[in-house]
This record gives C-alpha cells, sequence and structure tokens, in this order.
C-alpha cells in the first residue's frame, strides 16, 4: 500500500490564483481529513469526509472546496488565493472512527504571494 | 466535541520516563483517546490509543482512569529523538487538534 499520498509536495500562488491539492489514499478508508497547520501552530481541520458523496465542514472551512466522489481522492480546492492561506496542508484517513488508526500523508507546502 | 487541554510544553533528559497528562472533560461514550507523535516539516504520526484502563505498545504506555476524564502518555527512557509535539485528542469522527506538548529532550 501506498498510504495517503498528496500532490503536490510544495506550490506558489500569487493572490487571487485557484488551485487543487490532491489526496488519494489507497487503504480503502471511508474517513478523510484536510488540515492546515501554520507555523508553529497546531492542525485546524478545514473539511472532511465519511464517505464518497459526503462532506462536512471543519473549523477552518473558509476559502476552500471540497469534494468526495470516490472513496479514494479527496481533492481540496483553493478558489480566489490569499495570503492567509499560506500553510503546509495534511491530508488524512482512516476506516471507523472506533478504534483505527489515522494516517497522514507527508503535506502540502503552499505560499500564497 | 471532546476538548483536550495539555501542558504546552516539557524537558526531560535521556534516559528518562516522561508522563505526559492529557485533560478531556467531557469526552463522550464513543470517544476513543488517541495520541500523535510530529516532528517539524511531517505529519501527525500515530503512538497509541485506547478507550480505557491500560494499553502498551513497543513505543508508549496509555493511562486511562475509569471515568476517562484524562489520560497520561508514558514514554520509558526517551532519547534525543523523541524531542518532538505531541498532541491528545479524544474523537470519534470529526478529529479535531489541540495546541500539543513541546517535548525537549536533552543529553
Amino acid at each position: 500500500n501506498a498510504g495517503v499520498t498528496q500532490t503536490p509536495k510544495f506550490r506558489i500562488l500569487k493572490i487571487g490564483q485557484s488551485m487543487t491539492l490532491q489526496c488519494t489514499q489507497d487503504m480503502n478508508h471511508n474517513y478523510m481529513y484536510w488540515y492546515r497547520q501554520d507555523p508553529g501552530m497546531g492542525l485546524k481541520l478545514i473539511y472532511y469526509s465519511v464517505g464518497a458523496g459526503i462532506t462536512d465542514k471543519g473549523e477552518v472551512p473558509n476559502g476552500y472546496n471540497v469534494s468526495r466522489s470516490t472513496t479514494e481522492d479527496f481533492p481540496l480546492r483553493l478558489e480566489l488565493a490569499a495570503p492567509s492561506q499560506t500553510s503546509v496542508y495534511f491530508c488524512a484517513s482512516y476506516r471507523n472512527p472506533w478504534g483505527d488508526e489515522q494516517f497522514f500523508g507527508p503535506g502540502t507546502r503552499l505560499t500564497v504571494l | 466535541l471532546a476538548k483536550t487541554t495539555q501542558p504546552i510544553s516539557m524537558d526531560s533528559y535521556e534516559g528518562q520516563e516522561v508522563n505526559i497528562t492529557c485533560s478531556h472533560n467531557n469526552i463522550a461514550t464513543n470517544d476513543y483517546i488517541t495520541w500523535y507523535q510530529q516532528f517539524p516539516s511531517q505529519g501527525p504520526r500515530f503512538i497509541i490509543q485506547g478507550y480505557k484502563t491500560k494499553v502498551t505498545n513497543e513505543v508508549a504506555s496509555l493511562f486511562i482512569p475509569a471515568d476517562r476524564k484524562s489520560s497520561t502518555l508514558s514514554l520509558p527512557r526517551v532519547s534525543l529523538s523523541d524531542t518532538a509535539v505531541y498532541y491528545c485528542l479524544a474523537w470519534a469522527g470529526k478529529l479535531i487538534f489541540g495546541t500539543g506538548t513541546r517535548l525537549q529532550v536533552f543529553p
């Protein structure tokens, strides 16, 4: 298993540009999450999904959108990028919330200038 | 959602046992208690998880009292490589991270 993969690893955007951060897992996990982590801070939940076709907001959803058309993929869309979205983005997944380990991807470092 | 409270930072020396306590007063019946470790520029890494009493694996032990309002992560004989941020979570579905405990291990 490749686990949780994220692309790209790094990206620089200009203010107002858009992009999609990709997240894929090959473990047939139902639950998937997107977090952002600002320098020296903890992780903030952006969006999460409990299965294909089902998504819900986390703590900081403004400026982001997600979709979950398949079990494997959970892309995060940034529309009209702003400097405040400069952060490291982590995707995570697990099978179910009762006793399963959660797996994290390696992260995407995004800079908005 | 169960909110967790941990010490902001802790210091230790190599070879010592480190105990990090987490408070989760409003934990729900379905919530599991999970601890993660995070190194700079990396995603969090699962350490240990439990529901009640004591759980032990090859790297740590987790102690959970009967009321489940707190838990203690125990790291036996820490080394320099255990310097990291440790997060405690009590969750079932919507996984919210707290601020974590920054552990610094000195030689």
